[in-house]
C-alpha cells in the first residue's frame, strides 16, 4: 500500500508570514510530486509539481523535493487570506496518483 | 472553451439503485480517471483510463464499473449503490502518462445514497 502522509492542521498563519505545508511518502520508486489547492466546495487546482531533488520556485509558491529522505515540502510566502484552503500533496507512481489527505491552512488578516 | 465537465453536480438516490457519473473532456487527453473524496481519506482513485477501450483498477474499484468508448467520455456507474458510497467524486484527465503529467479536476459530484 503506498502511502502519502501530510499533516493534517488546521496550519494558521498571520497574513505576510511564512507557511510550511510537509508531505512524506512511502514508495522510493515514486516520480513525480504535486501540489494542489483546494478550496472548500471546489475541485483541486495545481500549484505546482517537481520531478528532481531541490527547490522549485514559483512566485510566492517554492516546492522543495528530497527523495532520498522522501520528503516533499511547499512553501508560501508573504501569505495572503486568499492562500486559505487545503493542500493536498500527491505522488505520482507508475499511472497512478496517490494523494496525501491534505492539511488545512487559514491565513489570519 | 469548457475543459472537464461532470454531470450531474448533485445526485441522490437510493440504496440498490443504479447510478451513472458523467464525465465529459474536451482537450482529447488520453488519461482519464475517476477518484472519490471522502473525510479522513483524501482523494482515493477507483478507476483510471489510458486511452478509449483501455481501463484499469485503481485502488478502491469496488461496486464500481467504468467504461471508455470514447477518448472525450469516461462514465462511472454504481452498479447498486450502497450508503459507503455516498461521496464526492472527481473526474481528472491528463495529456500524458498518468503519473508524470497534471492531472486537470472537473467540478464534482456530490452523491448521496439514502
Amino acid at each position: 500500500q503506498k502511502e502519502v502522509e501530510q499533516n493534517s492542521g488546521p496550519l494558521s498563519v498571520p497574513e505576510g508570514a511564512i507557511a510550511s505545508l510537509n508531505c512524506t511518502y512511502s514508495d522510493r520508486g515514486s516520480q513525480s510530486f504535486f501540489w494542489y489547492r483546494q478550496y472548500s466546495g471546489k475541485s483541486p487546482e495545481l500549484i505546482m509539481s517537481i520531478y528532481s531533488n531541490g527547490d522549485k520556485e514559483d512566485g510566492r509558491f517554492t516546492a522543495q523535493l528530497n527523495k532520498a529522505s522522501q520528503y516533499v515540502s511547499l512553501l508560501i510566502r508573504d501569505s495572503q487570506p486568499s492562500d486559505s484552503a487545503t493542500y493536498l500533496c500527491a505522488v505520482g507512481t507508475g499511472n497512478q496518483f496517490y494523494f496525501g489527505t491534505g492539511t488545512s491552512l487559514t491565513v489570519i488578516p | 472553451d469548457a475543459g472537464i465537465t461532470q454531470s450531474p453536480r448533485y445526485k441522490i438516490t437510493e440504496t440498490g439503485r443504479q447510478v451513472t457519473l458523467m464525465c465529459h473532456q474536451t482537450w482529447s487527453h488520453s488519461y482519464m480517471f475517476w477518484y472519490r473524496q471522502d473525510l479522513g481519506h483524501g482523494l482515493r482513485l477507483i478507476y483510471y483510463s489510458a486511452a478509449a477501450d483501455i481501463t484499469d483498477k485503481g485502488e478502491v474499484p469496488d461496486g464500481y464499473v467504468v467504461s471508455r468508448s470514447k477518448t472525450e467520455n469516461f462514465p462511472l456507474t454504481l452498479e447498486s449503490a450502497t450508503r459507503s458510497q455516498t461521496s464526492v467524486y472527481f473526474c481528472a484527465s491528463s495529456e500524458a502518462s498518468g503519473s508524470a503529467d497534471t492531472q486537470y479536476f472537473g467540478p464534482g459530484t456530490r452523491l448521496t445514497v439514502l
